[in-house]
């Protein structure tokens, strides 16, 4: 398996543009997450869907975030209007809720930077 | 708000040496899971303990929990250079456990 596919793996924008992250989660997987890791806040959980289904989104900042998993292969994070104080790492995982495993698999992220 | 506050934060050793990191947590827990995040990757797991259980082995890592205290440690034995990376516990904080907190992490250099 390739594991949690993520892109772009670096996006640069200006402050106002749309920007959108993709994720692909390991095949079978149930759960998918969006994290977003910052020096200052570490890594904090923005999102999560089980099954295609949005669970808890408390972890959202703002309206100007939102996710989308319109089928069990693909998910989107979407921020708009972007700023600078958005920039961050964005890690994509996914996990499968069979028996007792809890693990998460996480993609490699995706680097953003709002000028 | 985190669950899991890790100590310390950072930690410089020579390679040969043992390396421990501490987890305090605030809630009740199922289990309490450690992840390991190399430089510009994604985190990646490394073990799990239950709440039920006291203390568990997997290769060089030795994980510890006690429930009494809220705390667990992590003990890499005979630390490597490529040992170096970041160390984070997360606990769940829903009743599945399935939706993972994570620490601030403890930032492990093992220098040759």
């Amino acid at each position: 398996d390739a594991g949690v596919i993520q892109s772009p793996r670096h996006e640069v924008t200006e402050m106002g543009q749309e920007v959108t992250l993709r994720c692909k989660p390991i095949s079978g997987h149930d759960y998918l997450f969006w994290y977003r890791q910052t020096m200052m806040r570490g890594l904090e959980l923005l999102i999560y869907f089980n099954n295609n289904v949005p669970i808890d989104d408390s972890g959202m900042p703002e309206d100007r975030f939102s996710a989308k998993m319109p089928n069990a292969s693909f998910s989107t994070l979407k921020i708009q209007p972007s700023e600078p104080r958005d920039s961050a790492v964005y890690f994509c995982a996914s996990s499968l809720s069979s028996g007792s495993s809890y693990e998460q698999y996480f993609g490699p992220g995706t680097r953003l930077t709002v000028t | 708000s985190q669950q899991g506050e890790e100590d310390p934060q950072a930690l410089s050793i020579q390679e040969g040496e043992n390396a421990t990191m501490n987890c305090s947590y605030k809630t009740s827990i199922n289990n309490l899971q450690w992840y390991r995040q190399n430089s510009g990757r994604g985190l990646a797991h490394l073990i799990l303990i239950r709440s039920n259980e006291r203390e568990k082995h997997s290769g060089r890592l030795r994980v510890t929990l006690d429930t009494s205290k809220k705390s667990s440690s992590l003990l890499i034995t005979a630390s490597r250079a490529a040992d170096t990376a970041s160390y984070f516990c997360a606990t769940a904080y829903n009743q599945a456990g399935t939706a993972l907190i994570f620490g601030k992490g403890t930032t492990l250099s093992v220098s040759s």
